[in-house]
């Protein structure tokens, strides 16, 4: 059964704390993708990368920085988390190059900045 | 840059059916249809690819545009299952990987 998995469901933290989300993928896939959902606005890209050290801005990448240093893990990272932070983020991963086959999504973090 | 889906939501008894639209400003390569149920993580639904081809869902189709730059999602006689929201996710490239979806639309069925 293919899996992407993020490393928590729930995360609380406080404003101005450095927060890590994390994603790991077992399918080999070269693309993974962060994005954040808010009510109404549907799935927002924030990050993605396509290789080991490849990234690309998605639509809202400010105040988030990312890490992919091995091809199953890619990590999305809160410099200094924020109120308006608080949301659902969520990660997927597909095969890359010519392959555009389906994405595969990951349960989702729901992270809360106090 | 998002896509521009519509109706935001939709309300349907069982055995109705209805139409979901997928509006982009860029040209297409194919679209991509994905589920989410209350709780749950976008599933997968179809690809529709620039010449036809579909590759996806048995019991939902969908059609797509190129020259419109649109496509559309067709659910006949709903079933209960049906509810969800549904996102688009129009690619503009075969070898342009990034997807960015639609802000959604919310179909509820009701017996």
């Amino acid at each position: 059964d293919v899996k992407v998995t993020q490393s928590s469901r729930y995360l609380v933290k406080r404003t101005g704390e450095k927060v890590f989300l994390e994603c790991v993928q077992d399918m080999d896939h070269e693309n993974m993708f962060w994005y954040r959902q808010d009510p109404g606005l549907g799935l927002r890209l924030i990050y993605f990368s396509y290789d080991v050290k490849m990234k690309e801005k998605g639509d809202i990448p400010e105040g988030y920085s990312v890490s992919r240093e091995k091809k199953e893990r890619f990590s999305l990272i809160l410099e200094s988390a924020s109120t308006n932070q608080t949301s659902m983020y969520l990660c997927a991963s597909s095969k890359g190059g010519t392959a555009n086959t389906e994405a595969f999504f990951g349960q989702g973090t729901r992270l809360t900045v106090v | 840059q998002q896509p521009v889906q519509s109706p935001q939501a939709v309300i349907l008894r069982e055995g109705e059916d209805a139409v979901i639209n997928c509006s982009s400003s860029k040209a297409l390569y194919s679209v991509h249809w994905y589920r989410q149920k209350h709780g749950e993580a976008p599933v997968f639904l179809m690809i529709l690819l620039k010449g036809g081809e579909q590759k996806g869902h048995e019991k939902i189709s969908a059609s797509f545009n190129e020259k419109k730059q649109q496509s559309s999602l067709y659910l006949t006689a709903s079933q209960l299952s049906y509810s969800g929201t549904y996102f688009c996710g129009p690619k503009r490239s075969g070898g342009y990987n990034k997807l960015i979806f639609g802000a959604g639309t919310r179909l509820a069925v009701h017996p």
